[in-house]
């Protein structure tokens, strides 16, 4: 069964400082793994993707995430955080079960991201 | 293309009242699915698809009801609204690469008030 953890469900930032959202996954086979971003009262909307090439991918806005298969972790960071990066993101996950035929995402719970000014 | 797109975006009803949400996509994705959204809770499952006629439930099921005879729509049908499904309800649909699903694009939900 797949699972994924995102640790601290509020992440508060100065602006200019470094964002790091942790994420660590639990699945039996390599996943794709995504990060999503829902600015209040919208929808979500895709960050970036993992889906076994490079293992340091970008995404819009400036941030970027690396797998780390030997820590089940997907970190999302950004080197200088901005007062319209304050949003919530959620982590996600995805793999077949055993038989191959059952096909989900799996979300983390989010993580709110506050930057002060 | 206008991707996923949901209608009412926001809706109150009467406890038992009925209602359905609409979800329609012109990506001509096989999968689609409906989540729903709480404060602290993120996003939960609730019915799925993985093609037109089939359907499968997710991990709260319960008092709702979905049918998918067309690739493009798939509707959520709350059977006797209760307080307890006063959500934000999104709707999504992916496709699948290399025995895996990909990357879900959302519509912009429905905010529900069941009062």
């Amino acid at each position: 069964a797949q699972s994924v953890t995102q640790l601290g469900s509020h992440v508060s930032v100065s602006e200019g400082a470094l964002v790091l959202l942790r994420c660590n996954y639990s699945s039996s086979v390599p996943p794709y793994l995504f990060w999503y971003v829902q600015y209040p009262n919208q929808g979500l909307q895709l960050l970036l993707k993992y889906t076994s090439a490079a293992t340091l991918v970008k995404g819009i806005n400036g941030f970027e995430a690396e797998f780390k298969k030997s820590e089940t972790s997907f970190h999302l960071t950004k080197p200088s955080a901005h007062m319209s990066d304050a949003a919530e993101y959620f982590c996600a996950v995805s793999s077949p079960n055993s038989g191959g035929s059952n096909y989900k995402l799996t979300f983390g719970k989010g993580t709110l991201l506050t930057v002060n000014p | 293309n206008a991707g996923v797109t949901q209608t009412p975006k926001f809706q109150v009803l009467k406890t038992g009242q009925s209602m359905t949400l609409q979800c329609a996509q012109d990506m001509n994705h096989e999968y689609m699915s409906w989540y729903r959204q709480d404060p602290g809770m993120g996003l939960r499952l609730i019915h799925y698809s993985v093609g037109a006629g089939i359907t499968d439930q997710g991990e709260v099921p319960n008092g709702y009801n979905v049918s998918r005879s067309t690739t493009e729509d798939f509707p959520l049908r709350l059977l006797s609204a209760a307080p307890s499904q006063t959500s934000v309800y999104f709707c999504a649909s992916s496709y699948k690469s290399s025995g895996r699903l990909n990357e879900q694009f959302f519509g912009p939900g429905t905010r529900l008030t069941v009062l």
